[in-house]
């Protein structure tokens, strides 16, 4: 079974579409975590949410918008695609001691969104 | 915000040959850790170092975490063809998000 899965792997779409991006992970992690990696591979986060509760909301615009329905998903919405969305979208989950994270993140294998 | 300065870029080397690579930051951390990514995959944790100083292996793999808290380094031994990907450093506060260095992108010629 996959540790961190995430939906789907491939996205291609045009500007201005609405898409979502699903994860799930079965490792029992309280944290989870949206990042982005651009065209140079830097890897930015954007969101981080610990037991269902939105903890870091990085400088992401509002058409960004996360959900986590239950702490084993976190969900990605983005609304009025631009060109410059394109990217690869990496959700990741950890594990908390003593309410912290370690900082050791296990990721998905990324979804590609290419936008036209 | 904080920085990462990851060196170098990129590296071919021969396989077999020894790789070293670092780390540095204007802040300090409490964790080092680093990671690589395969071609089309998510980027899996290699090594975590949790005290200035510690020096920890994984196999073929050694890590270093700096005694300012502020660098690490990795070296990977007689490379392998497998080797091949981008390692990220990565550096950790606790109460911030974890950082990531720009990643070294390293070629191994058979």
């Amino acid at each position: 079974d996959t540790a961190v899965s995430q939906t789907p792997k491939y996205l291609v779409t045009q500007m201005g579409n609405d898409k979502s991006i699903k994860c799930e992970q079965n490792l029992g992690h309280d944290t989870m975590y949206w990042y982005k990696q651009d065209s140079k591979k830097f890897l930015k986060i954007m969101f981080s949410y610990n037991n269902k509760e939105l903890i870091i909301n990085e400088t992401v615009p509002n058409r960004f918008s996360p959900k986590s329905p239950d702490k084993a998903h976190l969900n990605l919405h983005i609304n009025s695609l631009e060109l410059g969305d394109s990217a690869v979208y990496f959700c990741a989950s950890s594990q908390d001691q003593q309410g912290l994270s370690t900082g050791e993140l296990f990721f998905g294998e990324g979804s590609r969104l290419t936008v036209l | 915000g904080q920085q990462l300065n990851q060196s170098p870029q990129s590296m071919f080397i021969q396989e077999g040959e020894d790789v070293s690579m670092n780390c540095t930051s204007s802040s300090i951390f409490n964790t080092w850790l680093w990671y690589k990514q395969d071609p089309g995959e998510g980027p899996v944790l290699l090594i975590a170092l949790y005290k200035a100083g510690e020096l920890t292996s994984n196999g073929r793999l050694t890590a270093q975490f700096g005694i300012t808290r502020k660098d690490s380094f990795l070296n990977i031994s007689a490379s392998i063809p497998s080797d091949v990907g981008i390692y990220f450093c990565a550096g950790f506060s606790g109460n911030t998000p974890l950082v990531f260095g720009k990643g070294t992108r390293l070629s191994v010629i058979a």
